[in-house]
């Protein structure tokens, strides 16, 4: 069975400046997803980002990004010139590419505070 | 018109009552999804429905009865729930399952049910 961790369950960041939100997960499959999705308080949880494993390349956008170590199964979000806009729950999620059903592995989320 | 609509976005009631969970996707989906949402732990996938028929039915409890009449509506009929059944939950859908895994899910805004 899959598993995500997020180990940090608060954050707080400073207007501007960059946080990097931790994600480890275990599986034993090869070929997967991964997604970063946002939830500002009381509104709808919106995607951020997605990273195909099969594929090297670290995924952006915009000012987010991610650090994917599959040897290390570490998936980290990274967020430059942080908003104020941008203080919310943060889950990483994980889904098999093949027999999925669409299920999505959540962790238990990071709650990030952007501070004026 | 938003994505996934739900109705209603809060509800109360009694363990003996009765009440549905409706969902709506107005972007041409073939997936849907329902998700349970309890504070400090992870989103938990309870049923998945693609072009209408169920595929996944993650050991849920058999007072919540899902719904799909069409591949825009969703619905998660409620009776005789507890008080371990208060939380969030959410909706979802995504393109298709046909395809293989990895497509991003859209997320309503919720229904916040209390048990009394």
């Amino acid at each position: 069975a899959q598993t995500v961790t997020q180990s940090q369950p608060e954050m707080s960041v400073q207007e501007a400046e960059t946080v990097t939100l931790s994600c480890t997960y275990d599986t034993s499959e090869n070929n997967y997803y991964l997604f970063w999705y946002k939830q500002p308080p009381s509104r709808q949880m919106i995607l951020v980002i997605r990273q195909e494993a099969y594929k090297q390349q670290n995924a952006t956008e915009n000012r987010f990004s991610v650090n994917f170590q599959k040897a290390a199964k570490s998936f980290s979000l990274k967020i430059s010139d942080s908003q104020l806009g941008d203080t919310a729950m943060y889950f990483c999620a994980f889904m098999k590419r093949r027999g999925s059903q669409g299920n999505l592995i959540f962790g238990k989320g990071t709650k990030l505070s952007v501070k004026p | 018109e938003t994505g996934v609509t739900q109705t209603p976005r809060h509800l109360v009631m009694g363990m003996t009552n009765k009440k549905s969970l409706k969902c709506e996707q107005h972007l041409g989906h073939n997936a849907m999804y329902w998700y349970k949402q309890s504070a400090k732990k992870p989103l938990e996938l309870m049923f998945v429905y693609s072009l209408e028929e169920r595929v996944e039915n993650n050991s849920v409890p058999s007072r919540f009865s899902p719904e799909c009449p069409n591949s825009s509506h969703l619905f998660l009929h409620l009776h005789t729930l507890q008080p371990e059944d208060s939380a969030l939950y959410l909706c979802a859908s995504s393109q298709d399952l046909l395809v293989g895994g990895g497509q991003p899910q859209h997320f309503g805004d919720g229904t916040r049910l209390s048990i009394l």
